[in-house]
């Protein structure tokens, strides 16, 4: 079964600083998809950015981008100029391709801070 | 427009009751889910259903029972409620695009308060 880790339970940043999540993950798949979700406090799961596993380019979206190590099974999200509006719980989440009994895999978490 | 809508957002009843909660979802995706989201934030499937049949039957005790009347619904249905199931539960809903993942759409969350 695959599983999920973010190590960080708890993080903090300056506001326009710049703060990188960690995600590792264990699978034997070859294909696979992975992403972070963030959840402000109004529980909203909000879709951040996606990245598949057969390419090696790291996604970027706006001010979020990864860095996907696909050997070291890391997936960290880096978060550029930090606003308060990004105080939230991330979540990492793996997905293998789908097989139509395949659902989205999640670590436990790390809580955002962004601090004024 | 709402693309993953639950109903109600906060219940809070009383041990033994039996309560649902209802999703819709107007993205015309094949398949919804539902999952649990503990006290500690942690996610976790519960049942999935494909063009309303039931393909993820996590280890969930009975008195859960999903069901899904057509592809764009799938309601939960609690029996004998617990102080346990205390949670947040979340309806969600996917599709492959020419054979890719997008990820899920999330609705916001029910809260399920049993005292």
């Amino acid at each position: 079964a695959q599983t999920v880790t973010q190590s960080q339970p708890e993080m903090s940043v300056q506001e326009a600083e710049t703060v990188t999540l960690s995600c590792t993950y264990d699978t034997s798949e070859n294909n696979y998809y992975l992403f972070w979700y963030k959840q402000p406090p109004s529980r909203q799961m909000i879709l951040v950015i996606r990245q598949e596993a057969y390419k090696q380019q790291n996604a970027t979206e706006n001010r979020f981008s990864v860095n996907f190590q696909k050997a070291a099974k890391s997936f960290s999200l880096k978060i550029s100029d930090s606003q308060l509006g990004d105080t939230a719980m991330y979540f990492c989440a793996f997905m293998k391709p789908y097989s139509g009994n395949t659902p989205l895999v999640f670590g436990k978490g790390t809580r955002l801070s962004v601090i004024a | 427009d709402t693309a993953v809508s639950q109903t109600p957002k906060y219940l809070v009843t009383q041990m033994g009751n039996d309560k649902s909660i209802k999703c819709e979802q107007n993205l015309g995706h094949d398949t919804m889910y539902w999952y649990k989201q503990d006290s500690k934030k942690f996610l976790k499937i519960m049942f999935s259903y494909n063009n309303k049949e039931l393909i993820i039957n996590e280890t969930v005790p009975n008195r859960f029972s999903p069901k899904s009347p057509d592809k764009a619904h799938l309601n939960l249905h609690i029996n004998s409620l617990e102080l346990g199931d205390s949670a947040v539960y979340f309806c969600a809903s996917s599709q492959l695009v020419a054979g890719e993942n997008y990820g899920y759409t999330f609705g916001s969350g029910t809260r399920l308060t049993v005292v």
